[in-house]
């Protein structure tokens, strides 16, 4: 079964500093999806970035980067110059291809943003 | 704003009783998916409906149950509550042949 891994359940950063949030996963199969999802206080959760292993380019969204290691079964998420706003519950999640295939999620990384 | 709505946002009811959570998800989108996020267990998949039919299991209880209507709104259905089953359920959509879900504002259900 696949699993995914959050190991830093607290982070923070400096308001315009950059930050790394840490995600591995075990998966036996050799495409599948990454998606980093952030949960502010308003509880709604909001899709930040998506990954296909299968793209050997890391995905970038404006401020919110990805190092995706596919042989080492890692997925981080930078963020570069924090704002205040990006002050969430940040979790990992792997999806298999197709379209059965639900999320299956890391336990989250509460991140704080000092100002 | 996803495009996925949910209702009620809160709900509180008592142990024993039956409640039904409803998500309208975004227009054109197929496949709704339930999760549950409780403290204890984090973000859990319960049950995934495409176009109407049952697509994939997860943990769900066998006190809950779920549908998808031809109008492809989708509800989900506690029965017999406990007090463990205090927790915020989100329900996901996705569209034809793409893998990202895109989450509603769930509803916060508290069984006291």
């Amino acid at each position: 079964a696949q699993t995914v891994t959050q190991s830093q359940p607290e982070m923070s950063v400096q308001e315009a500093e950059t930050v790394t949030l840490s995600c591995t996963y075990d998966t036996s199969e050799s495409d599948y999806y990454l998606f980093w999802y952030k949960q502010p206080p308003s509880r709604q959760m909001i899709l930040v970035i998506r990954q296909e292993a299968y793209k050997q380019q890391n995905a970038t969204e404006n401020r919110f980067s990805v190092n995706f290691q596919k042989a080492a079964k890692s997925f981080s998420l930078k963020i570069s110059d924090s704002q205040l706003g990006d002050a969430a519950m940040y979790f990992c999640a792997y999806k298999r291809v197709g379209s059965q295939g639900n999320l299956i999620f890391g336990k989250g990384t509460k991140l704080s943003v000092k100002p | 704003d996803s495009g996925v709505t949910q209702t009620p946002k809160h709900l509180i009811t008592a142990t024993g009783q039956r409640v039904t959570l409803r998500c309208s998800p975004r227009s054109g989108d197929l496949s709704v998916y339930w999760y549950q996020q409780s403290l204890d267990q984090g973000l859990q998949f319960l049950i995934q409906y495409y176009n109407g039919e049952e697509r994939a299991k997860g943990n769900i209880l066998e006190r809950f149950s779920a549908q998808q209507f031809p109008d492809l709104h989708s509800e989900l259905n506690l029965s017999s509550l406990e007090l463990g089953d205090s927790a915020l359920y989100f329900c996901a959509s996705s569209a034809l042949g793409r893998d990202e879900q895109f989450f509603g504002p769930g509803t916060r259900l508290t069984v006291l």
